[in-house]
């Protein structure tokens, strides 16, 4: 069964603290892995998707990384609007071909 | 351009009480989803469907019924709410290799 954990649950950063978010996950055939940003009363905005092994992807302070079990969120001098949800997920090919399938997310606060 | 839209923004029901959440996209997507939130939880998955007239079980299905006339709105029902099902429901869509895009979600308490 394709399955996806998030470390930690909660992060407490002082802004310029930087420091990274991880993401395990068990996929038959991964098809891509996805992170979203959750503002609080919003639905997730798509950050990143990761296809394969070695494949990276940046945008402005983050920048995610892929391996065979696991995908990190590295976030570089962040700033308090960092603040929010982070949540992973996955799309595999066996028994989750339409189906994503998200982790419990990494709730973020950056203090000033 | 709106996206994915969902209605209501917020409601109460008492147990027992039936309702319907509206889900509608203008992205002319193919895939449309129904999710649920919980705190410690995540996201999970109710039912989905892959093209306008399919649907199919998430992993959470139980005590929900959806059904997609049209290609652009997906509707989801509870027949007999619980107070279990309080919850936040997102609905999202997508097309081919897209990611999901969501709507700002329906916060359903049941008392």
């Amino acid at each position: 069964e394709d399955q996806v954990t998030q470390s930690p649950e909660a992060l407490r950063l002082q802004e310029g603290e930087s420091s990274s978010l991880n993401c395990s996950y068990t996929v038959s055939g991964l098809r891509g892995l996805f992170w979203y940003r959750q503002d609080p009363g919003k639905g997730p905005e798509f950050l990143f998707t990761l296809y394969s092994a070695g494949e990276e992807k940046e945008k402005e302070r983050l920048k995610a990384t892929l391996t065979k079990k696991e995908s990190f969120l590295h976030i570089t001098a962040p700033k308090p609007e960092d603040s929010a949800t982070y949540l992973c997920a996955v799309r595999g090919t066996k028994t989750s071909y339409d189906k994503v399938i998200f982790g419990p997310g990494t709730s973020l606060s950056v203090i000033p | 351009n709106a996206g994915v839209t969902q209605t209501p923004k917020f409601r109460v029901l008492k147990t027992g009480q039936s309702m319907t959440l509206l889900c509608a996209q203008d992205m002319n997507h193919e895939y449309m989803y129904w999710y649920r939130q919980d705190p410690g939880m995540g996201l999970r998955l109710i039912h989905y469907s892959v093209g306008e007239g399919t649907t199919a079980k998430g992993e959470v299905p139980d005590g929900y019924n959806v059904s997609r006339l049209k290609k652009q709105n997906f509707l989801l029902g509870l027949e007999s709410a619980a107070p279990s099902q309080t919850s936040v429901y997102f609905c999202a869509s997508r097309e081919g290799t897209s990611p999901l895009h969501f709507g700002n979600g329906t916060r359903l308490t049941v008392t």
